[in-house]
Formats: structure tokens, C-alpha cells, sequence
């Protein structure tokens, strides 16, 4: 089953807003959630992460919010630029950072 | 930051041999490196964990006779697709970390097409 549930699957937004992605978790073992952008024929590159006793971080335009008790968290893209669009994973580790587990994944299309 | 290098970038091979896929990490040494697959339009799902000088772990559902892997070596680690089939025709990525609670880094991907 999938461990991480990740939408919207695919978004547009128009240059200069708010792209938002959502995921939620099932199991509370997991202890690290980074987010990975990802272009066409390119493995996963790591964006920000965060730990789950912060409830936000952010770096740059990027934001993480971290909901624990709701087992939620989302990725808050600020000012968004066509250099953006790629595609976006949720994902958790449980302990230690090695093994991923990725959300299904999200589409992003920034347009002038 | 670290980085994680694999060779090919892309392979197309015919239906019925094997293919050789490595995953180096270049500039650390890892005890540890990890298999991944993705299909057109999905996400990753692991495939398997490779560990330096014992047998790798294996996900439920990957066939570890088809898909063979060897680590030999702290910066080496290799991903053999036995009498490979159009349907393994996928995107094949490793990821390796310094340690155990260092972050891990994910190789460019190779591209398997089978026919």
C-alpha cells in the first residue's frame, strides 16, 4: 500500500504564485520528511526536509509545514518561476536518512 | 555535496541478455547503497538495498535472480538485469550516503529500454 500519499498529482500555476503540495503519512515511525524536485531523465535532487518535532521550515521560496498530530505536511513554493516546473516527491525516512520511501509524486507547470 | 554517478546514463539492449548498471560514489564511501525503479510517470519504488561484502535485501515482489546486485567495493555497487524483457524497460536510479544519518544522494538515473 502506498506508505505516503502525495496530491495534487499534477498543478499549473501562474509565474509569481503560490504552488502548494500536500502528503500525508501512515506510519508514525517515520522521523524525516524531505521533499525531491526532479526533472525529465534526472534522478531526484533534495530540496529542504524537516524533522517532525518543527512544525515549519523554509528555505529561500521553499516552505515545509509540518501538522504531526494530522500526520500531514505540505511544501509551500513561494513566487513561483518557470524554472520550478519539474516534478515534485514527498517522502519519508524512518530512522536514519538512507531509505526513502516517495510519495506518488506532483507535476508542476509553472507558466509565464 | 556529495555526489552519486551512474553509468550508463541510458541502455537499449535486446530481449534475452543481461545488462550491467553501476553506481559509484565519488567523492565518500558507503556501506550502504540502494536500488531504485520508476516507471513513466510514477514515483520511485525501492527495489533493493545493497550492502558492502554481504548479499543485498531484496522488496517484496523484486526478483533478486533477475535482478542481481554486487557491492564489492565502499564506492561501488552494481545493478545486473538478468535475460532482461521489454517490460524492465524502466528508470533505474541508486542512492548512497556517507553514513547512517547523513543524507542520501540520489545517482542521474539510467534508462533501460528493452527490445
Amino acid at each position: 500500500q502506498q506508505q505516503v500519499k502525495q496530491s495534487p498529482q499534477s498543478l499549473i500555476v501562474q509565474k509569481g504564485g503560490i504552488s502548494i503540495i500536500n502528503c500525508a503519512y501512515e506510519n508514525t515511525a517515520f522521523d524525516y520528511f524531505p521533499w525531491y524536485q526532479q526533472f525529465p531523465g534526472k534522478g531526484p535532487a533534495l530540496l529542504i526536509a524537516i524533522r517532525p518535532d518543527v512544525s515549519e521550515k523554509k528555505e529561500g521560496r521553499f516552505t515545509i509545514s509540518f501538522n504531526k498530530s494530522a500526520k500531514q505536511f505540505s511544501l509551500h513554493i513561494m513566487d513561483s518561476q518557470p524554472g520550478d516546473s519539474a516534478t515534485y516527491f514527498c517522502a519519508a525516512v524512518r530512522g536514519g536518512y538512507q531509505k526513502v520511501t516517495f510519495g506518488t509524486g506532483t507535476k508542476l507547470q509553472v507558466i509565464p | 555535496g556529495a555526489v552519486v554517478s551512474q553509468h550508463p546514463s541510458w541502455v537499449i539492449c535486446k530481449s534475452g541478455t543481461s545488462v550491467k548498471i553501476e553506481c559509484r560514489s565519488l567523492d565518500f564511501q558507503a556501506t550502504t547503497m540502494f536500488w531504485y525503479r520508476q516507471f513513466p510517470k510514477q514515483s520511485l519504488m525501492l527495489m533493493a538495498t545493497s550492502n558492502e561484502g554481504s548479499k543485498a535485501t531484496y522488496e517484496q515482489g523484486v526478483e533478486k535472480d533477475k535482478f542481481l546486485i554486487n557491492h564489492a567495493s565502499l564506492t561501488l555497487s552494481t545493478l545486473t538485469v538478468t535475460s532482461a524483457h521489454p517490460e524492465d524497460s524502466s528508470f533505474y536510479i541508486c542512492s548512497a550516503s556517507p553514513g547512517a544519518n547523513t543524507e542520501a544522494f540520489f545517482g542521474q538515473g539510467t534508462r533501460l529500454t528493452v527490445v
